[in-house]
C-alpha cells in the first residue's frame, strides 16, 4: 500500500493561494489521488481526486507529476473558514481508504 | 435529500461494557465504511460494508463488528470496550467510488 508524507502544518493569509504537496513515492498504477477537507468535529468532506496531470473543480486544483510520486492540492484565494485539516489519500478501490495519514493541519490569518 | 447520518451524537459507557453505533447512508448508496478517529490522528478504517456483508477490513480486533441491513443502513458494534476505545467514530457512505460522504461522527467516551 502506497504511503502518503504531508507537511505536518502549514500558515498563510486570506486572499492567498495554498499549495499542499503530498509526496506518495511507491503510488502504484491503478491508484487515484484523492483529497479531503476536515473542520472540528465533522466527518471529513471530498474535495478533489486525479489520476494524473491536471485536475480542476470549483473549490480546488489538483496538480500531478508525470511520475506520479507526488501530488499538489491547491486552493486560490483562501478565507478564514478554509481552515482546516487536509487529507491526502493514495490507492485504487480496493485500498485506498486503508491508510489515512495525519493530514495537513492549515491556519489561515487574516 | 440527507446526507449520511449517525446516531447517537455523544455516548459515554463504562468499561467493559458493549456499544452500538448507528448509520444511515445517503440516498442511493449502497457501500458503507467504519472509521475510528482518535483526537488529533487521521481516521482509521475498520470495515466496510457492501450487500450486507464485510467487503474489507482494517486493523481492528475481532470485537469490532458490523452489520449492513437490506436498506443500507448499518450497524457498528464494539464488546468488552476499553478506554483506548474512546474515540470519534465515522461513518461513510459511497457508491463504490473514491468519492466518500462522511456523517457527523459519533463521539464514545469510555470511562
Amino acid at each position: 500500500l502506497a504511503k502518503t508524507t504531508q507537511p505536518i502544518s502549514m500558515d498563510s493569509y486570506e486572499g492567498q493561494e495554498v499549495n499542499i504537496t503530498c509526496s506518495h513515492n511507491n503510488i502504484a498504477t491503478n491508484d487515484y489521488i484523492t483529497w479531503y477537507q476536515q473542520f472540528p468535529s465533522q466527518g471529513p468532506r471530498f474535495i478533489i481526486q486525479g489520476y494524473k496531470t491536471k485536475v480542476t473543480n470549483e473549490v480546488a486544483s489538483l496538480f500531478i507529476p508525470a511520475d506520479r510520486k507526488s501530488s499538489t492540492l491547491s486552493l486560490p484565494r483562501v478565507s478564514l473558514s478554509d481552515t482546516a485539516v487536509y487529507y491526502c489519500l493514495v490507492g485504487d478501490d480496493s485500498n485506498y481508504q486503508l491508510i489515512w495519514g495525519a493530514g495537513t493541519k492549515l491556519i489561515i490569518k487574516p | 435529500d440527507a446526507g449520511v447520518t449517525q446516531s447517537p451524537t455523544h455516548l459515554i459507557k463504562t468499561r467493559g461494557q458493549q456499544v452500538t453505533l448507528r448509520c444511515s447512508p445517503k440516498s442511493g448508496h449502497d457501500t458503507v465504511s467504519w472509521y475510528q478517529q482518535a483526537l488529533g490522528q487521521g481516521p482509521q478504517f475498520i470495515f466496510q460494508y457492501y450487500e450486507e456483508e464485510e467487503r474489507q477490513r482494517g486493523n481492528f480486533p475481532d470485537r469490532f463488528s458490523g452489520h449492513q441491513f437490506p436498506n443500507y443502513s448499518s450497524e457498528l458494534n464494539v464488546n468488552a470496550l476499553l478506554l483506548g476505545d474512546s474515540a470519534l467514530y465515522l461513518c461513510a457512505s459511497s457508491l463504490q467510488t473514491y468519492e466518500q460522504y462522511f456523517g457527523p461522527g459519533t463521539r464514545l467516551t469510555v470511562t
